[in-house]
């Protein structure tokens, strides 16, 4: 089975801190997303990555930057934190370039700024 | 642009019936592909049935359907005999082909709440 985790289940931080999201697959998939989950909106793409070293903006990317050093990995990160980008974070990866590609998450993270 | 939308922010049924949640999608590319995912409390998205542009049949699997309506552009989820495990955050959700490898955009989701 496809496996996405991410590093942390509950996080809470300071307003203006930088903050780091985890996300690692193992299904060698080459695709990676980050979307951010807000009641009433759904899910909101952030910033997404086709290739290692390559990445590409989502519909939402201001006050976000992502890492994609490795293929497994995808990092996503709060420069300064804000208490606006107090969400829950999900990660999830496909394989490429299939059309019925489906998407596997990881568990989310649930981020708290205070 | 693409677009989705489910009309129904949250819904009942009663356990052992059948219930549909609506989706539309706003797209001028013809070739796309359709999406459903399940978001139980837990919080887990779980993906249960898929519908492309081209397909000559509505998707099944087990007791969800989807009710594809092209000309409409609805793509509308059918749960059959609704069990209380049912209940949770419903996600519809679209990929374009034509421009290449684009990302799945998500509709706000609909809450279903199974009633014994």
């Amino acid at each position: 089975d496809v496996k996405v985790t991410q590093s942390s289940r509950y996080l809470v931080k300071r307003t203006g801190e930088k903050v780091f999201l985890e996300c690692v697959q193992d299904m060698d998939h080459e695709n990676m997303f980050w979307y951010r989950q807000d009641p009433g909106l759904g899910l909101r793409l952030i910033y997404f990555s086709y290739d290692v070293k390559m990445k590409e903006k989502g519909d939402i990317p201001e006050g976000y930057s992502v890492s994609r050093e490795k293929k497994e990995r995808f990092s996503l990160i709060l420069e300064s934190a804000s208490t606006n980008q107090t969400s829950m974070y999900l990660c999830a990866s496909s394989l490429s370039p299939a059309r019925r590609a489906e998407l596997f998450f990881g568990s989310g993270t649930q981020l708290s700024v205070l | 642009a693409q677009k989705i939308t489910q009309t129904q922010p949250g819904m009942f049924v009663q356990e052992k019936e059948a219930v549909t949640l609506d989706c539309t999608y706003d797209t001028s590319d013809p070739s796309y592909g359709l999406f459903w995912y399940k978001q139980p409390s837990s919080g887990e998205m779980i993906f249960l049935i898929y519908q492309g542009s081209y397909d000559q049949q509505n998707a099944t699997e087990g007791r969800y359907s989807l009710n594809f309506q092209k000309a409409r552009k609805s793509a509308n989820l059918v749960i059959s005999a609704s069990q209380l495990g049912d209940s949770a955050m419903y996600f519809c959700a679209m990929r374009e082909f034509s421009s290449g490898n684009t990302p799945l955009v998500f509709g706000k989701g609909t809450r279903l709440s199974v009633i014994a």
